[in-house]
């Protein structure tokens, strides 16, 4: 089955700064990867997600860069604030063929943005 | 709209006990899934319903665990009987499509089970 790692486990950035977490995947036939913010006590919430067919996404200050030969991909985070203070994951699904579009989770990255 | 409802939010059991957990999706979503979350780790697909009907339950301990949606709108997840290792966070999740489409999961707050 897929399997994801997750780097670094945790982030600490200064308040305007950049931060990057990476996964990599195991399954080629992967084709859709959303990242999740879960803060304390809730559930995760979807950020931004990036399929296959596309090698780059940006929304506002979150980006996403696919990288299909490497299996690899990142998120990039600019201008931080203190409120994206939380853990971060990145998945993995097959939107394809016979899968049911399971995702498999990284381990979680967890940010800490100082002031 | 209103979102992914569980409960109980918090839930301390001995070992060898049992415990259930309810989900209410958001409405109108036909896919439900159940996931855990060990302390540390990202959250481990259980089981999946299109519906009512179960379409991947390939990582749910059936010797313990069982769930059910009937009506395919509210869940309940079982486990029976705990073990210490079934400590962790149970999160519910819906989305409006087939688990092969690229609809957004939406999370509820989870449930936190503690096994003494």
């Amino acid at each position: 089955g897929e399997n994801v790692e997750q780097h670094p486990s945790t982030l600490s950035v200064q308040e305007g700064d950049s931060a990057v977490i990476k996964c990599t995947y195991s399954d080629s036939a992967s084709n859709y990867f959303p990242w999740y913010k879960q803060e304390l006590g809730k559930g995760p919430q979807l950020i931004i997600d990036i399929r296959s067919n596309v090698g780059e996404k940006k929304d506002q200050r979150i980006a996403v860069t696919l990288n299909k030969t490497a299996k690899h991909f990142s998120l990039h985070i600019t201008e931080t604030q203190p409120e994206d203070s939380a853990v971060y994951f990145c998945a993995a699904s097959m939107k394809s063929g016979t899968s049911y579009g399971k995702l498999t989770f990284g381990q979680g990255t967890i940010l800490t943005v100082h002031p | 709209e209103a979102g992914v409802a569980q409960s109980p939010r918090y839930k301390i059991i001995e070992k060898r006990q049992s415990v259930a957990f309810w989900c209410n999706p958001i409405s109108g979503h036909a896919t439900l899934y159940w996931y855990q979350q060990i302390l540390g780790q990202g959250p481990k697909l259980l089981i999946q319903f299109q519906n009512n009907g179960v379409v991947d339950d390939s990582q749910l301990p059936k010797d313990r665990f069982s769930a059910e949606r009937l009506k395919g709108v509210d869940s309940t997840l079982k486990i029976q009987p705990a073990k210490l290792e079934d400590s962790a966070v149970y999160l519910c999740a819906s989305s409006w499509g087939e688990p092969s489409s690229y609809n957004e999961q939406f999370f509820g707050p989870g449930t936190r089970l503690t096994v003494l």
